[in-house]
């Protein structure tokens, strides 16, 4: 497998457009994390999903993001408008159900808002 | 939810053992013990993880003592390439809770 593949890399855009980030997690990993990390807060868990339902949204910041799993090999994470602040690297990463399994992370994906 | 606590920050040289401590003083009996470990521009990567006294894999050794409440990694001869953040976690069959990251330990290997 390819391991959880996030796309894209590096997005740029202006303040105010939407952005789109993009997931796929680990064929056969049933959960799904959406994670921002900063300098000054670390990393943050955003959202989770398990078997594609919305777990525990209390970490998105705002209503500004959002996201969905429209089935088992992909997420996606939006914001809406984006605003400078939203600056960071997004992680997405998977995992199987059981007691210790392991939690896989993408390479994320650089965001800069200007 | 257990909180950990661990040194912002270590430094050590080229060949040398290190050892970086966590407190987890409100394990409860269901969690287990997890390090990753993260280089710059790079997602979080599995290190170890452990329920109670020691594990060893080919990267890492875990010790965790009979209570607990702290548990401490031990890298053996690290190279410039262990240059890295390393979080210990303490998490239970609640995948939310498993993925909540603490802010690491920061080490420095130097030549």
């Amino acid at each position: 497998d390819a391991g959880v593949i996030q796309s894209p890399r590096h997005e740029v855009t202006e303040m105010g457009q939407e952005v789109t980030l993009r997931c796929k997690p680990i064929s056969g990993h049933d959960y799904l994390f959406w994670y921002r990390q900063t300098m000054m807060r670390g990393l943050e868990l955003l959202i989770y999903f398990n078997n594609n339902v919305p777990i525990d949204d209390s970490g998105m910041p705002e209503d500004r993001f959002s996201a969905k799993m429209p089935n088992a090999s992909f997420s996606n994470l939006k914001i809406q408008p984006s605003e400078p602040r939203d600056s960071a690297v997004y992680f997405c990463a998977s995992r199987t159900t059981g007691w210790g399994s392991e939690a896989f992370f993408g390479q994320g994906t650089r965001l800069t808002v200007v | 939810l257990a909180k950990t606590t661990q040194p912002i920050s270590m430094d050590s040289y080229e060949g040398q053992e290190v050892n970086i401590t966590c407190s987890h003083n409100n394990i409860a009996t269901n969690d287990y013990i997890t390090w990753y470990q993260q280089f710059p521009s790079q997602g979080p990567r599995f290190i170890i993880q452990g329920y109670k006294t020691k594990v060893t894999n080919e990267v890492a050794s875990l010790f965790i003592p009979a209570d607990r409440k702290s548990s401490t990694l031990s890298l053996p001869r690290v190279s410039l390439s262990d240059t890295a953040v390393y979080y210990c976690l303490v998490a239970n069959n609640n995948a939310g809770n498993m993925l909540t990251f603490g802010g690491g330990t920061r080490l420095m290997v130097k030549p």
